[in-house]
């Protein structure tokens, strides 16, 4: 158990809907990252934040948004669906040097 | 650019027989580096890390890798594999990022190791 918590572990929706996904990092962990894994796909970073700012964006679309609270908790909303959508996402936390990760939630657009 | 490079999608390998997975990087300064393994319907599991000092460092379940900065390699190893050891394994490299630090990571290479 690395200690970072997603939920939900699976949703299913239909295209056009909005859906958030939340993260709750290791205790004491700054830093919160968001990762996508598709199909066939590697693991392309999303965003990143640190102590509830922003400091790292990637391969995120407009679509998507994230943040975090002062409670150090994250969340990923992700509006609009696609099928493209369909993926699995991962958040990951830090405080020292490596990066944790949670069990994904794996979300499908129907 | 930073980059991580793993040129191998899938490596098969016999049950017994030592196994490698390779990975480069490309980022600049004294890089920390990592792999991770996923087993189906996972999340990413940490297996090792080098920071500095000795090359060949240990991780989890007999894992170890090699670190040579020369060839800016980092290339996981097994002396003996287990079917059980098959599946998706990144290569990582952290860099520093302002105030924070940022991790990089190779596309994934898929180890089968045959009964």
């Amino acid at each position: 158990d690395s200690g970072v918590t997603q939920t939900p572990k699976h949703l299913i929706t239909a295209t056009g809907q909005r859906v958030t996904l939340r993260c709750s990092p290791r205790s004491g962990d700054l830093s919160v990252y968001w990762y996508q894994q598709s199909l066939d796909q590697g693991l392309q970073f999303l965003i990143q934040y640190y102590n509830g700012e922003e400091r790292a964006k990637g391969n995120i679309l407009e679509r998507f948004s994230a943040q975090q609270f002062p409670d150090l908790h994250s969340e990923l909303n992700l509006s609009s669906l696609e099928l493209g959508d369909s993926a699995l996402y991962f958040c990951a936390s830090s405080y020292g040097n490596t990066i944790y990760f949670g069990e994904g939630s794996w979300l499908t657009v129907v | 650019a930073q980059s991580v490079a793993q040129p191998e999608d899938q490596v098969n390998v016999a049950e017994g027989n030592p196994l490698t997975v390779k990975c480069t990087y490309s980022v600049s300064g004294n890089p920390y580096l990592f792999w991770y393994v996923q087993y189906p319907n996972r999340g990413l599991q940490f297996l090792l890390k080098y920071i500095t000092g000795d090359n060949l460092v240990k991780g989890s379940y007999g894992f170890e890798a090699e670190f040579n900065k020369s060839q800016t390699s980092f290339h996981l190893k097994k002396p003996s594999a287990l079917v059980s050891d098959s599946a998706l394994y990144f290569c990582a490299v952290r860099v520093p990022l302002t105030g924070t630090y940022k991790y990089i990571f190779g596309t994934g290479t898929r180890l089968k190791v045959l009964a």
